[in-house]
């Protein structure tokens, strides 16, 4: 079955700095990947959608990658700020729609 | 605000109850999911309504069961309910149903099985 993997334990960058999260998938061949945010008590908002023939995407400081030999995809937040803590959930898709995985909590420390 | 309104936001109940939760989706979206949200499981799709029929359907047990009506609100109905359903239930729409479209979520409605 397919399977998505994001770091399960929090991810502490100091403010400034660039903040990278993981997603892995296996069993799985998406034809596109999103990135939601969500933040506590809250529903998940989008980010970016890259497909699979885009190698990276670009948003303000929020930059994407797609690997789909590595089946994995990076996503980066430049010049981190606290307002950035919130947990950050990977979506590989297909026909079928969007798989969620279980998110990346970060936190922004100043 | 993302324009997806659910209600109610907190729900309360005992086991072998019946509850049902509403949402109504953007304005000019045509598409609604429903989610259900745990912390060991992550976001777990349920089903998806377009247009008023059902397009897709991920992981909803049989004891529930959602409709989308003409007006385009949706609703999802849990029945003979467990401990187990405690989650967070979201709800989410799109323009269109291609798969590829960015949802836009629910605040959620909180369901604590007592």
């Amino acid at each position: 079955s397919q399977k998505i993997e994001q770091n399960s334990e929090a991810l502490n960058i100091q403010e400034g700095k660039t903040a990278t999260l993981t997603c892995n998938y296996t069993n799985y061949s998406p034809a596109y990947l999103q990135w939601y945010r969500q933040d506590p008590g809250r529903g998940p908002v989008f980010l970016l959608l890259i497909r699979e023939n885009e190698k990276e995407k670009r948003k303000e400081r929020l930059k994407v990658t797609f690997d789909t030999t590595l089946k994995q995809s990076l996503f980066h937040i430049t010049a981190s700020q606290p307002a950035d803590s919130a947990t950050y959930l990977c979506a590989p898709g297909g026909a079928d729609g969007l798989t969620f995985g279980k998110g990346t909590h970060l936190i922004i420390q100043p | 605000d993302s324009g997806v309104t659910q209600t109610p936001k907190h729900l309360i109940t005992a086991t072998g109850q019946r509850v049902t939760l509403r949402c109504s989706p953007r304005s000019g979206d045509l598409s609604v999911y429903w989610y259900q949200q745990s912390l060991d499981q992550g976001l777990q799709f349920l089903i998806q309504y377009y247009n008023g029929e059902e397009r897709a359907k991920g992981n909803i047990l049989e004891r529930f069961s959602a409709q989308q009506f003409p007006d385009l609100h949706s609703e999802l109905n849990l029945s003979s309910l467990e401990l187990g359903d405690s989650a967070l239930y979201f709800c989410a729409s799109s323009v269109g149903q291609n798969p590829r479209e960015k949802l836009f979520f629910g605040s959620g409605t909180q369901l604590s099985v007592l």
